[in-house]
Order: C-alpha cells, then sequence, then structure tokens
C-alpha cells in the first residue's frame, strides 16, 4: 500500500494568510493525487486532481504542486470559507489511500 | 446535476451484515468508478473499494473478506454489504464517483451507521 504523510496535522492561520499543506507519498505517484477539503457533518469535496489541475468551481486561489512523491496544496489569501480539514488521496494504485488530514483553524 | 444518495440502516448489530445503497440521479452510472469511502467518528478517510458499472471491482485488502459491492444499472444504484461487522465499523460511509486519471468529484451526502447491540 501507498502511505500518504500529511503535515502539519492542523494549524492556525488568519484571514489573508497563505496556507500550504504537504503531502509525501511512500513511492511515487506520477501526479495522481488529488485533494479535497471536508467541512464538519459534511462530505469531502474535491479541490485538484492530478496535483496541479483546479476542478471546475473551484476559486482559484487554491493551487496545488509538486512531483514524485512530494506535493503542495496551497492557499493564497485564505477565506473565512475556507477553515476546514483538508486531505490528499492518491489513485496512482489500489488500495486508493488517503493523508490523515490537515484541520486548517482560524487564529 | 449528478447526485448520490446513500440509504440503509442506521443501527447494525455486531457480526451482522452491514448493507447500504447508493442511488445515483441526474446522471448515468455508466463509464465511471463507483466508490465506498468510510469514516470513523473523528477520524479520516478510508477507502472500502470501487465497482465499474460494467460490474467489475477492486476492494480495500484491509476489508476485503468481508465486502462485496454490487452495480444494478437498471436503478442506477450500487450497493455495499459488509459482513460480520464490530463496533470498528462504526463510520460514517459515503459513495462516491471517480473516473480515470481524476479525484472524486461527486460524493453522496453520507450515512452514519454504528454498531451496537
Amino acid at each position: 500500500d501507498i502511505q500518504m504523510t500529511q503535515s502539519p496535522a492542523s494549524l492556525s492561520a488568519s484571514v489573508g494568510d497563505r496556507v500550504t499543506i504537504t503531502c509525501r507519498a511512500s513511492q511515487g505517484i506520477s501526479n495522481s493525487l488529488a485533494w479535497y477539503q471536508q467541512k464538519p457533518g459534511k462530505a469531502p469535496k474535491l479541490l485538484l486532481y492530478a496535483a496541479f489541475r483546479l476542478e471546475s468551481g473551484v476559486p482559484s486561489r487554491f493551487s496545488g504542486s509538486g512531483s514524485g512523491t512530494d506535493n503542495t496544496l496551497t492557499i493564497n489569501r485564505l477565506q473565512p470559507e475556507d477553515f476546514a480539514t483538508y486531505y490528499c488521496q492518491q489513485y496512482y494504485s489500489t488500495p486508493l489511500t488517503f493523508g490523515g488530514g490537515t484541520k486548517v483553524e482560524i487564529k | 446535476q449528478v447526485q448520490l444518495q446513500e440509504s440503509g440502516p442506521g443501527l447494525v448489530k455486531p457480526s451482522e451484515t452491514l448493507s447500504l445503497t447508493c442511488t445515483v440521479s441526474g446522471g448515468s452510472i455508466s463509464s465511471y468508478y463507483w466508490n465506498w469511502i468510510r469514516q470513523p467518528p473523528g477520524k479520516g478517510l478510508e477507502w472500502i473499494g470501487y465497482i465499474y458499472y460494467s460490474g467489475s471491482t477492486n476492494y480495500n485488502p484491509s476489508l476485503k473478506s468481508r465486502v462485496t459491492l454490487s452495480v444494478d444499472t437498471s436503478k442506477n444504484q450500487v450497493s455495499l454489504k459488509l459482513s460480520s461487522v464490530t463496533a470498528a465499523d462504526t463510520a460514517v460511509y459515503y459513495c462516491a464517483r471517480r473516473k480515470v486519471h481524476y479525484g472524486m468529484d461527486v460524493w453522496g451526502q453520507g450515512t452514519t451507521v454504528t454498531v451496537s447491540s
């Protein structure tokens, strides 16, 4: 199985900040990576796929980068509605696996 | 606009079989992978498996011996059966759509299943 390790597990930030979340795979995943946002009591929402491709309707302040085993989700100019938990997920091979999540809280 | 709706019992007794259905509305079940994912209370996401519209399946090895996925294209439904449940299977269960080289772009609202006597 490919292990996905996210860091940090949580962070505190203010509206307008730039936030970076890292996701490391235990082996190469050839950009087969998706990022999701989950708010309490809600289903996850797809933000990006193929490591850096923005899902339709997702604001451009969200961006993804990286290659090989290390990937990053960046949120520019954090907005109040961005406070949530973020997960990465690899779809390079089965079993599909998720990172442990990063909770973005209000400072 | 495609929507997914999970349904099934919210309470299952230990050792029994959990059965859930995901109904797809507003779109076709064809040409997609239909995934089941679960989330225990306060924890992260775990992929259970997927079924392709043709009926081919792929299961998480950690659950493979207990999981069965099926598809009914005439009803636009996919189903999950998880046997011999224990308290560790208590979770919110989601169904989600995916296509090749893509993330899971449509999710159901999730259904909470509690395993308890």
